[in-house]
């Protein structure tokens, strides 16, 4: 059973900013959360990955409030090329760690012209 | 180009064949996976090698055999396989498991 929760689909045009909010309210203290991006026929391809707080990267930005029970996926000033399925998993990447990561259905983003 | 290579990435077979699934890195990963994407499902992890030890098997068929000879090659062997097992096969590394992972491009199978 998928540790995360997130909308099944959603729209937004060109230009604008995005965010996609996941919920993950069992997180451990151990988890890092962990975005994904695929594209159909492909394999996913890695965004961003945060313990609190915010991260940013030259792709997204990643929000994570205190309590760490939700994070929101911020992708600025979508394309048509931002279509696609992301992913939103916890996970615990410590070396000597055994847990595999969960794959939900993610949440089908269109960017409409 | 994510640094994982996967051959072939189309592959037919019967349900009596017998055929091998090729996943290759060279970016010093320790864990490598296999994938099962079936259409509009969640990706279904399969195997897992972790420093070339296993350390997973979700309740996988045994038609499905891993191999994983070092560290930056890991096979699947096919035999005997149905027609509800086409489904695009995944492979991925990470430098250890739960860390960012890469995925090759896939293999397009179809069981006839």
């Amino acid at each position: 059973l998928a540790k995360t929760t997130q909308p099944i689909s959603m729209d937004s045009y060109e230009g604008q900013e995005v965010n996609i909010t996941c919920s993950h309210n069992n997180i451990a203290t151990n988890d890092y959360i962990t975005w994904y991006q695929q594209f159909p026929s492909q394999g996913p391809r890695f965004i961003i990955q945060g313990y609190k707080t915010k991260v940013t990267n030259e792709v997204a930005s990643l929000f994570i409030p205190a309590d760490r029970k939700s994070s929101t996926l911020s992708l600025p000033r979508v394309s048509l090329s931002d279509t696609a399925v992301y992913y939103c998993l916890v996970g615990d990447r410590r070396v000597d760690s055994n847990y595999q990561l969960i794959w939900g259905a993610g949440t089908k983003l269109i960017i409409k012209p | 180009e994510t640094g994982v290579t996967q051959t072939p990435r189309h592959l037919v077979m019967g349900m009596t064949n017998k055929k091998s699934l090729k996943c290759e890195q060279h970016l010093g990963h320790n864990a490598m996976y296999w994938y099962k994407q079936s259409a509009k499902k969640p990706l279904e992890l399969m195997f897992v090698y972790n420093f070339k030890e296993q350390t997973e098997n979700n309740s996988v068929p045994s038609r499905f055999s891993p191999e994983c000879p070092n560290s930056s090659h890991l096979f699947l062997h096919l035999h005997t396989l149905q027609p509800e097992d086409s489904a695009l096969y995944l492979c991925a590394s990470s430098q250890y498991t739960g860390t960012e992972a890469f995925f090759g491009q896939g293999t397009r199978l179809t069981v006839v």
